[in-house]
């Protein structure tokens, strides 16, 4: 029973390169999201999906572009890294439902911009 | 507008009470609450939806005041497993909760 899963676990990266943080669900869960997490600061939402080919921004999306072409995987991409992108990101799932959305996180990737 | 979340730091020594609250500058359509371990994920606890319904999880309860915008989450009891930062999530008028607001966390330490 995987549940969510995040890879990779830690990443350091060059300013200017790219990179694509993957992230698996196996509970069949519709919508999927993408948050960041700064030290002090709560959970900002970069991007989420409610289902396959249906992506929408959240509240800190620039730099960052997402596709959602199954149920299973919602990749994170950063176009060219910058040092203010450093930081730990979570990606989470949740089943759709008429009782709000009660989210599974993923155990985070733990990104540095050099 | 992020919530905004009271105290930012409590400790607490076992079997003691505690109280965060949540505040929000909106009409709120829900209240999520989630715990976090230090360099571990966040985890679910509840969610409050409007109507004032109060949810409890083993010895943790929360309520949800929609006239003031708030929401409160107690803790009964304490026990060292309940340490952690505690942070709240609102929904995003107009979006529902498929977007959630946190707040910056409170953080809770209990001590034996």
């Amino acid at each position: 029973n995987a549940g969510v899963t995040q890879t990779p676990k830690f990443q350091v990266l060059k300013t200017g390169q790219s990179m694509t943080l993957q992230c698996a669900q196996d509970m069949n869960h519709e919508y999927m999201s993408w948050y960041r997490q700064d030290p002090g600061m709560g959970l900002r939402l970069i991007h989420y999906s409610v289902g396959a080919g249906i992506t929408d921004q959240g509240e800190v999306p620039n730099g960052y572009n997402v596709s959602r072409s199954t149920t299973e995987d919602f990749p994170l991409r950063l176009l060219s890294a910058a040092p203010s992108q450093t930081s730990v990101y979570f990606c989470a799932s949740a089943l759709v439902g008429g009782t709000g959305l009660p989210q599974h996180f993923g155990d985070g990737t733990r990104l540095s911009i050099l | 507008q992020q919530p905004v979340q009271s105290p930012q730091a409590v400790i607490l020594r076992e079997g003691e009470d505690a109280v965060i609250n949540c505040s929000s500058s909106k009409a709120l359509y829900s209240v999520h609450w989630y715990r976090q371990k230090h360099g571990e994920a966040p985890v679910f606890l509840m969610i409050l939806l409007k109507g004032g319904e109060q949810k409890g999880h083993e010895k943790i309860s929360a309520s949800f005041n929609e006239k003031k915008q708030q929401s409160s989450l107690y803790l009964t009891a304490s026990q060292l497993s309940y340490s952690g930062t505690y942070f709240c999530g609102t929904d995003i008028p107009g979006a529902g909760s498929y977007q959630l607001t946190f707040g910056k966390g409170t953080k809770l330490s209990v001590i034996p």
